[in-house]
């Protein structure tokens, strides 16, 4: 069990850019989510997948982000014509599911922090 | 829908000294609440969690949290905080199936030697 990873650590992109990040979770975890956390602030939820399906999408995800999860395993995250406001850390965290106690518990990666200049 | 406030986005303390820190919460539905910590340059890792049964919980580090019904409120303390516990912390809820997860802004803790 190596954790939650994030790939990049950090992107810097220009205004208009698309970007891409990746997220693997933990091998066994079944539910996979996104969130964004800008400073002085929680984690904001933006989406989540149970396996492959994505079962909720925030408001706050405009038509220009997108998330994928195609093979239940890996997450990707991406945002079209980048916007200053969209600089933040972007965090994934996985959960094997309910049923049990631990079933709850999210652990969240390293995050990706995204400055758009 | 759910939201939760946490009512103090700083809380400097002494070493060895008690420490509370307050959440409360809103939602309509049953609920799960959780306590998260960030130390610096680290990523989010659980504290504890309440899901049903007792409502003091024990988690790790020390730290305990009450979960009150009718005061919406799951409050965390420790008896005694060290340096090390410096960070922040974040009080989160969630429906009953453990999806959406609202989580709170955050009270940085600081303790002084």
């Amino acid at each position: 069990d190596t954790g939650v990873s994030q790939n990049p650590r950090h992107k810097i992109t220009k205004r208009g850019q698309n970007v891409t990040f990746r997220c693997d979770p933990i091998s066994e975890h079944n539910r996979l989510y996104w969130y964004r956390q800008t400073l002085g602030q929680g984690p904001e939820f933006l989406t989540y997948f149970q396996n492959e399906a994505q079962l909720e999408k925030s408001r706050l995800l405009s038509d220009r982000f997108s998330a994928e999860r195609p093979k239940g395993s890996f997450s990707t995250l991406e945002i079209q014509r980048t916007e200053q406001g969209d600089s933040a850390m972007y965090l994934c965290a996985s959960s094997s599911g309910g049923g049990t106690q631990d079933g709850y518990e999210q652990y969240f990666g390293p995050g990706t922090r995204l400055t758009v200049t | 829908a759910q939201s939760v406030t946490q009512l103090d986005s700083q809380v400097p303390v002494f070493e060895e000294a008690p420490v509370e820190l307050r959440c409360n919460y809103s939602s309509s539905v049953s609920v799960y609440l959780f306590w998260y910590v960030q130390y610096p340059n680290q990523g989010l890792q659980l504290l504890l969690k309440y899901l049903s049964g007792s409502t003091l919980v024990k988690g790790i580090n020390g730290f305990e949290a009450e979960f009150n019904k009718s005061q919406t409120s799951f409050h965390l303390r420790k008896p005694s905080v060290h340096i090390s516990d410096t960070a922040e912390y974040f009080c989160a809820v969630s429906d009953t199936g453990g999806f959406k997860t609202i989580f709170g802004a955050g009270t940085r803790l600081f303790v002084k030697a």
